[in-house]
């Protein structure tokens, strides 16, 4: 079975201070995986994915990812965190063999002044 | 245009009811689901329509009632439900239902049963 463990439930990092949010799958087979957020209120926006092309992912403000196999890890990083960042982050991995995307249980960013 | 349009966005309903959510994607995805998402939490796959046909149902209750009447159309129908039942309900598309695309949501429906 396919599943995401997201490390931290709660990360609060100083506006301009790198962000870093954790993300181990477990997957039989390569996987497709994920970072979206959600704001308040409102739907999901995709900030990055990753299917099995370059293991560096860059996506939406500022935000990247890497693809580790041997550490089975997809940890989502920003050099400076901008106070807009503040928002819940999920990490999701999709199985080889259709799109029942599985959510990890979600990391809310807060950013300080 | 990346969008997903859900209606209405607030739904109040008692628990003998019967109300209906809709979503509407215009990028000819083939590929269209429904999540509920409970305060705090993840959501949590219900339905995937693959062409217009039901593909997963994930155990979901019979008082909620999917309908894909066409590839840009899909609605949730919601009958006797119970307070428990209140949640953000998410609709999403796909270009198509595989693992490497992108889903993309829309704003949700709150729904709350009395």
């Amino acid at each position: 079975a396919q599943s995401v463990t997201q490390l931290d439930s709660h990360v609060s990092v100083s506006e301009g201070t790198p962000v870093l949010l954790r993300c181990n799958y477990s997957s039989s087979y390569s996987p497709s995986l994920f970072w979206y957020v959600q704001h308040p209120n409102k739907g999901l926006q995709l900030l990055l994915k990753y299917t099995s092309a370059a293991t560096l992912v860059k996506g939406i403000n500022g935000f990247e990812a890497e693809f580790k196999k041997s550490e089975t890890s997809f940890h989502l990083t920003k050099p400076s965190a901008h106070m807009s960042d503040a928002a819940e982050y999920f990490c999701v991995v999709s199985p080889y063999n259709n799109n029942d995307m599985r959510f990890g249980a979600g990391t809310r960013l807060t950013v300080k002044p | 245009d990346t969008e997903v349009t859900q209606t209405p966005k607030h739904l109040v309903m008692g628990m003998t009811n019967k109300k209906s959510l809709k979503c509407e994607q215009h990028m000819g995805h083939r590929a269209m689901y429904w999540y509920k998402q409970k305060a705090k939490k993840p959501p949590e796959l219900m339905f995937v329509y693959s062409y217009e046909k039901l593909s997963i149902n994930e155990s979901v209750p019979s008082r909620f009632s999917p309908e894909c009447p066409n590839s840009s159309l899909l609605n949730l129908h919601l009958h006797a439900l119970q307070p428990e039942d209140s949640a953000l309900y998410l609709c999403a598309s796909s270009q198509l239902p595989r693992s490497t695309d992108t889903q993309y949501f829309g704003p949700g429906t709150r729904l709350t049963v009395l």
